[in-house]
């Protein structure tokens, strides 16, 4: 299958401190999405980024997109306990229509106080 | 309120037993779309419809079917339950497009002993 891909399993940050997550795909995309996905919860979407666009902001997160090189980095800014969660990027596929996604593994990232 | 519910939210089920997870949606979207989730894995497809009393197959059909009796509803079925389709099982709506949002469901813990 053609997947999106996070390149490391986790990260660990303390509090107010900045992180990176990265990812990096296969083929081309129209959009990718990054979605968060905290303890015993389902993952909620947090920036979708769309093939012409190449950076996206949500208050503290700022997402990029390199389509030369078909990858995404998710930053997210002065950090805080709550942020730590599996964050995942997802790419279209499967026909326009259907809104299908592949998910890759994603990475757990974890803030200390 | 939540938008996707997801009954119910665990289960221990005999191998070789059948199991019905449901889930229910008050987006009034049209695509929904059931995962499965393992540890070291992201999400994985297993079916999805985009109109009631049809469903498609995902990327991880073997051994699942699916049922959509209503837009509102969606249900997974595990014939003959089997020891590996121990996993969280999430399900999620969409309004269907290359943009589109999935909303996500609470998810299963499911046990097959």
């Amino acid at each position: 299958s053609q997947l999106a891909e996070e390149n490391l399993w986790a990260l660990s940050v303390h509090e107010g401190e900045s992180v990176t997550v990265n990812c990096s795909y296969k083929t081309s995309i129209t959009a990718l999405q990054w979605y968060r996905q905290k303890s015993g919860e389902g993952p909620a979407q947090l920036i979708l980024i769309r093939s012409n666009e190449r950076e996206k902001r949500n208050g503290r997160l700022r997402a990029t997109l390199d389509t030369s090189s078909q990858s995404s980095s998710l930053s997210i800014t002065a950090t805080r306990c709550e942020d730590t969660a599996v964050y995942f990027c997802a790419k279209g596929g499967g026909g326009a229509n259907t809104g299908k996604l592949t998910f890759g593994h994603g990475t757990i990232l974890r803030v200390h106080p | 309120e939540a938008a996707v519910t997801q009954s119910p939210r665990s289960k221990v089920a005999v191998t070789g037993g059948k199991v019905t997870l449901s889930c229910h949606q008050t987006n009034n979207h049209d695509y929904m779309y059931w995962y499965r989730q393992d540890t070291g894995h992201g999400l994985r497809l297993i079916h999805y419809s985009y109109v009631a009393d049809s469903t498609e197959k995902g990327d991880i059909p073997d051994g699942y079917k699916a049922s959509r009796p209503s837009q509102e509803n969606f249900s997974l079925i595990l014939e003959l339950a089997s020891l590996s389709q121990t996993a969280v099982y999430f399900c999620a709506s969409s309004g269907g497009g290359v943009y589109a949002e999935q909303f996500f469901g609470p998810g299963t813990r499911l046990t097959v002993l």
